[in-house]
């Protein structure tokens, strides 16, 4: 069971506005800036989103991220039949059990 | 273009240990400012952080893996590399080397490499 929590799957229709959200805790998303990963079919992922917001270079406008208290939320708008892939949320984790990376089980997305 | 590549043994048998070394081009592993990550997906399902190193030697360890890993860094040869004793089936997976950007204001993976399948199987 990961420690942060994501749908695992999510869906909509070319043109359509997605979310997908991660809930974490005070130790992590509450304390801590998420990053967003999105892994292709039989590839390694990629980075998405970083610092909660910031879109890496060449990463469309369409993607968006945020986060309020202990959950954060990747918005896909304009969905894209190339937006199909597996989405991972990530942060750190600082708490008595240790001081690690943990990321979200992942989500799904179909276009369909 | 940094570029990670991993390479070791696709089969282990179940009660050895799993060694795996990542190649570092493109770029100098003793640069300051990132950690190198292990981090494994098994099959069909999610990302597992396994821990990172900075080139000094300075690691950080999943606590659910940290009885059993050692991550170690090879400055001479741009190398680091990845040791899990005693595996089972259940460490069967794809294993990502990758390079961690850590700044003041951001912290994050910037580039992985492909992954290699390590099996556990007799």
């Amino acid at each position: 069971q990961s420690v942060l929590t994501q749908p695992p799957s999510a869906s909509g229709t070319p043109g359509q506005r997605v979310t997908i959200s991660c809930s974490g805790s005070s130790s992590n998303i509450g304390s801590n800036t998420v990053n967003w990963y999105q892994q292709l079919p039989g590839t390694a992922p990629k980075l998405l989103i970083y610092s909660n917001n910031q879109r890496p270079s060449g990463v469309p406008d369409r993607f968006s991220g945020s986060k309020s208290g202990t959950s954060a939320s990747l918005a896909i708008s304009g969905l894209q039949s190339e937006d199909e892939a597996d989405y991972y949320c990530a942060a750190w984790d600082d708490s008595l059990n240790g001081r690690y990376w943990v990321f979200g089980g992942g989500t799904k997305l179909t276009v369909l | 273009q940094v570029q990670l590549q991993e390479s070791g043994p696709g089969l282990v048998k179940p009660s050895q240990t799993l060694s795996l070394t990542c190649t570092v081009s493109g770029g100098s592993i003793s640069s300051g400012g990132y950690y190198w990550s292990w981090i494994r997906q098994h099959p069909g399902k999610g990302l597992e952080w396994i821990g990172y190193i900075y080139y000094s030697g300075s690691t950080y360890y999943n606590p659910s893996l940290k009885s059993r890993v050692t991550i170690s860094v090879d400055t001479s040869k741009n190398q680091f590399s990845l040791k899990l004793s005693s595996v089972t089936a259940a460490d069967t997976a794809v294993y990502y080397c990758a390079r961690h950007i850590k700044h003041t204001y951001y912290d994050f993976i910037d580039y992985w490499g492909q992954g290699t399948l390590v099996t556990v199987s007799s």
